[in-house]
């Protein structure tokens, strides 16, 4: 069946740093991709998404490439800030459109 | 609208009682779905509705579980005979199609049985 692989936590960076949260998926078909964010206390928000091969989702200096041929859809932050500390899941939704298939989520730690 | 809200957000209940949480839509969105969420990982699909019509239940709904929206607003979720395994974090969550576009959580309702 179709599944998400991300990477995993804790990753801990140091303000500025830059950022990859590997993400690779299986499923038949083209889903869509996406990373969702929750912050402490929060519920799941989207981030970014990507609807087709080699499309490119960004959000908040947030940036991720839709790769088919590695199947992945990496996140990837140029300089992190402390407010970036959240859980970020990702995600892909089935070409048949019926509910998300999560990864198991990444903490990031941020500290100044 | 605030977004989607879920009630209570926290439940503590014994092993063996029944619990139900309540989950309220934004209120365009035809489309909403439960899901479970253990510590450690990510969301699992539960069940979602279109409007009032339940359309799929994962195969982690036992016939303990039981799922309503009744008239296509909010939806109740209704696990009967409570077990130690069924405490976890339960998220609701609605879009206006389908996941290809942005679905908007809830905050959850973190149930522990006890």
């Amino acid at each position: 069946g179709d599944s998400v692989t991300q990477m995993e936590g804790p990753v801990t960076l140091s303000e500025e740093a830059f950022l990859t949260i590997n993400c690779t998926y299986t499923a038949t078909g083209y889903p869509s991709l996406f990373w969702y964010v929750q912050y402490p206390g929060e519920g799941l928000q989207l981030l970014l998404k990507a609807t087709k091969a080699d499309d490119k989702g960004s959000n908040k200096g947030f940036e991720a490439t839709y790769r088919k041929e590695t199947t992945s859809f990496h996140l990837e932050k140029g300089s992190v800030q402390v407010s970036d500390s959240a859980v970020y899941f990702c995600a892909l939704a089935h070409q048949a459109g019926t509910a998300l298939i999560f990864g198991k989520g990444t903490t990031l730690s941020v500290s100044s | 609208d605030t977004g989607v809200s879920q009630d209570p957000r926290h439940k503590i209940t014994k092993r063996g009682q029944n619990v139900t949480f309540r989950c309220d839509p934004i209120s365009e969105h035809n489309r909403l779905y439960w899901y479970r969420q253990t510590l450690g990982q990510g969301p699992e699909f539960l069940t979602y509705f279109q409007n009032e019509a339940q359309l799929e239940k994962s195969r982690l709904l036992s016939d303990r579980f039981s799922a309503e929206r009744p008239k296509g607003s909010f939806s109740t979720l209704e696990i009967q005979r409570t077990e130690q395994g069924d405490s976890a974090m339960y998220l609701c969550a609605s879009s206006f199609r389908d996941p290809h576009t942005e679905a908007f959580f809830g905050q959850g309702t973190r149930l522990t049985v006890v």
